[in-house]
């Protein structure tokens, strides 16, 4: 069984740059969460999909956006990059409707994003 | 303000040897709490998730503990291996989930 699958597992990109990120979860989950993780910070919840709608999110700028498809496979895009979004960012999946508290969570490797 | 502290930030440790890694929290309403483990390039996975009721869980070695009333929880490693090394985290989950607040992490190294 196939793990969640991020892609591209490393960038690099420029400030004002926009990147998008892709997850695909584990077939038959249908809520993906995603995450930003730096040193300073730690693990930060960004938002959460379920059946292509955004049902929680977390204390993000507008730059942080999101969105799944029909097929669950999700997306995030950060426009007008800075430094500080240089981050790894890590998806999870689940197979239940429900916050990500509420769930168990699958990680993936995550997408390790720098920013110069 | 909700808030998951961890101690030590890192602990170095000889193979063979138990350690007990520590999370305090001042999360309200109390969910749940988990304990994750990171390896250096991967994504956290799940040890344990505990709610209220429950004060003790164990994943093999891995032994977590919950104390609700002083809002504290541990995490026990028994006869560690080199493969222990890593990060763990401990995420607290509040009100019906969510919201997670994650702790920044302690980092073991288990040396042979």
């Amino acid at each position: 069984k196939a793990g969640v699958t991020q892609t591209p597992r490393y960038l690099i990109k420029t400030r004002g740059q926009q990147v998008t990120l892709s997850c695909s979860p584990i077939s038959g989950h249908r809520s993906v969460s995603w995450y930003q993780q730096t040193p300073g910070q730690g693990l930060q919840f960004l938002f959460e999909y379920f059946s292509e709608t955004q049902r929680n999110k977390g204390n993000f700028p507008g730059r942080f956006s999101g969105r799944q498809f029909s097929n669950s496979r999700s997306e995030m895009n950060v426009s007008t990059l800075e430094l500080g979004d240089s981050a790894l960012y890590l998806c999870a999946s689940s197979w239940k409707e429900g916050a990500p508290g509420a769930n168990v969570l699958t990680f993936g490797a995550g997408s390790r994003l720098t920013v110069l | 303000k909700n808030q998951v502290e961890q101690s030590p930030q890192s602990l170095i440790i000889l193979e063979g040897k138990n350690c007990t890694l520590q999370c305090n929290y001042t999360v309200s309403p109390f969910s749940n709490l988990r304990w994750y483990k990171q390896d250096t390039g991967r994504g956290p996975v799940s040890l344990t998730i505990m709610t209220f009721s429950e004060n003790t869980k164990s994943n093999g070695r891995y032994t977590a503990t919950l104390d609700a009333d002083t809002k504290q929880s541990s995490l026990h490693i028994t006869a560690s291996q080199l493969s222990d090394s890593a990060s763990y985290i401990c995420v607290v989950s509040a009100g019906a989930g969510t919201a997670l607040i994650f702790g920044k992490g302690t980092t073991l190294s288990v040396s042979s």
